[in-house]
């Protein structure tokens, strides 16, 4: 079955403890991105990656980090977790790089992070 | 990416037709505009695209009058299943690769 696949769904825990949170596709997308949704603010984009070893800044990146070292794997870093980073997290993907806006984004089931 | 406008929220009862329109108004010659949906504890999923005129899938319609700088997804008699987020995207078809979602339209259908 097609999807993306987002691990752990549900994680607290502290302050400054860095944490990784995988994404993976299993339908040989070049795009894959990840969002946070919080409420009152929507979806906003934090990091994309247009290909391998090609990452980009979103327009939250601050305190996260990506890599992207395989087509499939899209991890997101946080370094030292902080309390403004409790949220919802989505990771997607889309076939092609290039015009992005016109594919369809496949999300994953998302993860919930609480930073205590 | 042009900046879009949605209602916060809308209610309907089962079995209505309902219409989100969504505000664009700086809609470039380009743009495409994508409408998704939002179930809760899910992640969005893509419902219909369109460019100028009418389009139409199994699940919605969606409309854009000739100046397309509006456009307004219709779901044809709805059920409470359809009780959801619904986000209205446009963007480049020529690689803007940021994409930005905005805080959709929450629509709760009454039984």
């Amino acid at each position: 079955e097609a999807q993306v696949t987002q691990n752990p769904r549900y994680l607290i825990t502290v302050t400054g403890k860095k944490l990784t949170v995988t994404c993976s596709q299993n339908m040989n997308h070049e795009y894959m991105s990840w969002y946070r949704q919080d409420p009152g603010l929507g979806l906003r984009q934090i990091y994309y990656s247009m290909n391998v070893e090609v990452t980009d800044k979103g327009d939250v990146p601050e305190g996260y980090k990506v890599s992207r070292k395989e087509k499939r794997n899209f991890p997101l870093i946080l370094e030292s977790p902080s309390p403004n980073q409790t949220s919802l997290y989505f990771c997607a993907s889309s076939l092609f790089a290039g015009s992005v806006a016109h594919q369809p984004q496949h999300f994953g089931d998302g993860t919930r992070l609480s930073i205590l | 990416l042009a900046k879009t406008t949605q209602p916060i929220s809308m209610d309907s009862y089962e079995g209505q037709e309902v219409n989100i329109t969504c505000s664009h108004n700086n809609i470039a010659t380009n743009d495409y505009i994508t409408w998704y949906q939002q179930f809760p504890s899910q992640g969005p999923r893509f419902i219909i695209q369109g460019y100028k005129t009418k389009v139409t899938n199994e699940v919605a319609s969606l409309f854009i009058p000739a100046d397309r700088k509006s456009s307004t997804l219709s779901l044809p008699r709805v059920s409470l299943s359809d009780t959801a987020v619904y986000y209205c995207l446009v963007g480049d078809y020529f690689g803007n690769e940021k994409l930005t979602f905005g805080t959709g339209t929450r629509l709760t259908i009454i039984p």
